[in-house]
């Protein structure tokens, strides 16, 4: 059984850039959570994709966005990067919405 | 508002100490709560916590529910360097997925340093 992963590791991006990190979930799991950790804060919840539909979005601008595909790996989309995006994201993975969460290594995003 | 506070946020003690993690939460719905350890990324799971007074227990580790006073304390004994971490307290509000803070909902942490 793989377990989640997440790509990139880490990546500087300058401010006003766009952004696009990915996830692929755990064998058999058809839900995606990305959180935004910054540092020195617990995760927060950016959005859920189930079934490659968005299943609940929290307080987040519209220019962070997803995808989820038909394999039920999933994408995060950010543009015109702030200083303040710059955070740790993490993936989680669930076999349904509501489901136990299972994290990925996250991606460390620096904008500068 | 859903929330969930954790305390202290960072703590210092040498090996051979123990020590107790508090999380107390107000939430709308509640499923069960959830510790994690959080070493460098991901956090990776400790324990899941659905009912009152019932401890749970990993090694040197335990953990307890209170429902009636709305929090859970987690307990490591005869600390190890390797226990150095940030201890993650969520409350999962299970039916509530899709809303606006999704199904987790995080406290800040709790940063635990164990020196030799």
């Amino acid at each position: 059984e793989t377990g989640v992963t997440q790509s990139p590791t880490h990546l500087i991006k300058t401010r006003g850039q766009q952004v696009t990190l990915r996830c692929s979930s755990q064998s058999g799991h058809n839900t995606v959570s990305w959180y935004q950790q910054a540092l020195g804060q617990g995760p927060q919840f950016i959005f859920q994709y189930y079934r490659e539909e968005e299943n609940g979005r929290g307080n987040f601008p519209p220019r962070f966005s997803g995808l989820q595909f038909p394999n039920y790996s999933s994408e995060l989309n950010v543009n015109a990067l702030e200083l303040d995006d710059s955070a740790l994201y993490l993936c989680a993975s669930s076999l349904m919405p509501g489901g136990e969460q299972y994290f990925g290594p996250g991606t460390r995003l620096t904008v500068t | 508002e859903d929330k969930v506070v954790q305390s202290p946020l960072s703590l210092v003690v040498h090996e051979g100490d123990t020590v107790t993690l508090n999380c107390s939460y107000e939430v709308t719905n509640f499923r069960s709560l959830l510790w994690y350890k959080q070493e460098k990324k991901a956090p990776t799971f400790l324990f899941m916590l659905t009912s009152s007074g019932i401890e749970k227990k990993s090694g040197r580790l335990s953990s307890i529910l209170d429902k009636k006073e709305l929090s859970s304390i987690l307990n490591i004994t005869a600390t190890q360097t390797g226990d150095s971490a940030i201890y993650l307290c969520a409350v999962d509000l299970g039916l509530n997925y899709g809303g606006s803070q999704g199904n987790l909902i995080f406290g800040k942490g709790t940063k635990l340093s164990v020196k030799p």
